[in-house]
C-alpha cells in the first residue's frame, strides 16, 4: 500500500527564514506525488506535484518541493517564508490501485510569526 | 469560473435526522470526490465518481452514507440516520483528466454538528 508520513506536527519559523515542510513516502513502483495547502476555513488548495523528470518542482506562492529518491522523501521549501504562509500543508501519493485517489498525510501545521 | 460549491455551508441537526449534503464541480471537471475532516482522523476519501459513475466507496463508512451523482453539474451525500460521530467538516473535490486527475479543486466544505 502506498502512504506518506509527514514527522512533524507543527512547523514554526520566522518571516523572511526558509521554510522546510518534511514529507517521506512509501511506495510500490514510482511514486507521484503532491503538495495541498489548507488556509483557515478553506478547502485545500494544490500547490505542486512530482510524476517524473526534474527532482526539483516548482509550484504556487514560490514554494517548490524536491523529490530524493534514495531517501524516498519530498521535502517542501520556500526560501523566504510569510506570515500568510501560515496554514496545514498536506503531502499525498497517488494511489496504484485506484487513480484518482489521494493518500494524504496527517498535515503539517506551519506557524510563520512577524 | 465560481469554482467547486457546497451546499449548505453550516449544517446544525439532532441526532438521528437525515442529512444532505450538496456538490457542484467545476464544469468541465470529470472527477469528483467526497472527502471527511475531523480532528482525529484526518482527510479521508469517503467516495469518488468518474464521469458520474462511482468508482471507489471504500471509504464509506457505513450504510448510513450514501451519494449520488445524477449529472455532471451536482452530487450529494446523505446520512441518515445521522449520529454525533458524523460531526466533521465534508469537502467535495473534482478534476479533470486532462490536467491529471490528482489535481483536486477542493470546495470550501460544509460544517456538519450533529447534537
Amino acid at each position: 500500500a502506498q502512504s506518506v508520513a509527514q514527522p512533524e506536527d507543527q512547523v514554526n519559523v520566522a518571516e523572511g527564514n526558509p521554510l522546510t515542510v518534511k514529507c517521506t513516502y512509501s511506495v510500490s513502483g514510482n511514486p507521484y506525488l503532491f503538495w495541498y495547502v489548507q488556509y483557515p476555513n478553506r478547502g485545500l488548495q494544490f500547490l505542486l506535484k512530482y510524476i517524473t523528470g526534474d527532482n526539483l518542482v516548482k509550484g504556487s506562492y514560490g514554494f517548490e518541493a524536491e523529490f530524493n529518491k534514495s531517501q524516498t522523501s519530498f521535502h517542501l521549501k520556500k526560501p523566504s517564508a510569510l506570515v500568510s504562509d501560515s496554514a496545514l500543508y498536506f503531502c499525498a501519493v497517488r494511489d496504484l490501485d485506484s487513480w484518482g485517489k489521494l493518500q494524504f498525510g496527517a498535515g503539517t501545521q506551519v506557524v510563520v510569526t512577524p | 469560473d465560481a469554482g467547486v460549491i457546497q451546499s449548505p455551508r453550516h449544517e446544525v441537526t439532532e441526532m438521528g435526522q437525515e442529512v444532505t449534503l450538496r456538490c457542484k464541480p467545476i464544469s468541465g471537471h470529470d472527477y469528483l470526490f467526497w472527502y471527511r475532516q475531523t480532528m482525529m482522523r484526518g482527510l479521508e476519501l469517503l467516495i469518488y465518481f468518474n464521469n458520474n459513475v462511482p468508482i471507489d466507496d471504500s471509504g464509506m463508512p457505513e450504510d448510513r452514507f450514501s451519494a449520488k451523482m445524477p449529472n455532471a453539474s451536482f452530487s450529494t451525500l446523505k446520512i441518515q440516520p445521522s449520529e454525533p460521530r458524523d460531526s466533521a467538516v465534508y469537502f467535495c473535490a473534482s478534476s479533470f483528466l486532462g490536467q491529471g486527475r490528482e489535481t483536486q479543486y477542493f470546495g470550501p466544505g460544509t460544517r456538519l454538528l450533529v447534537l
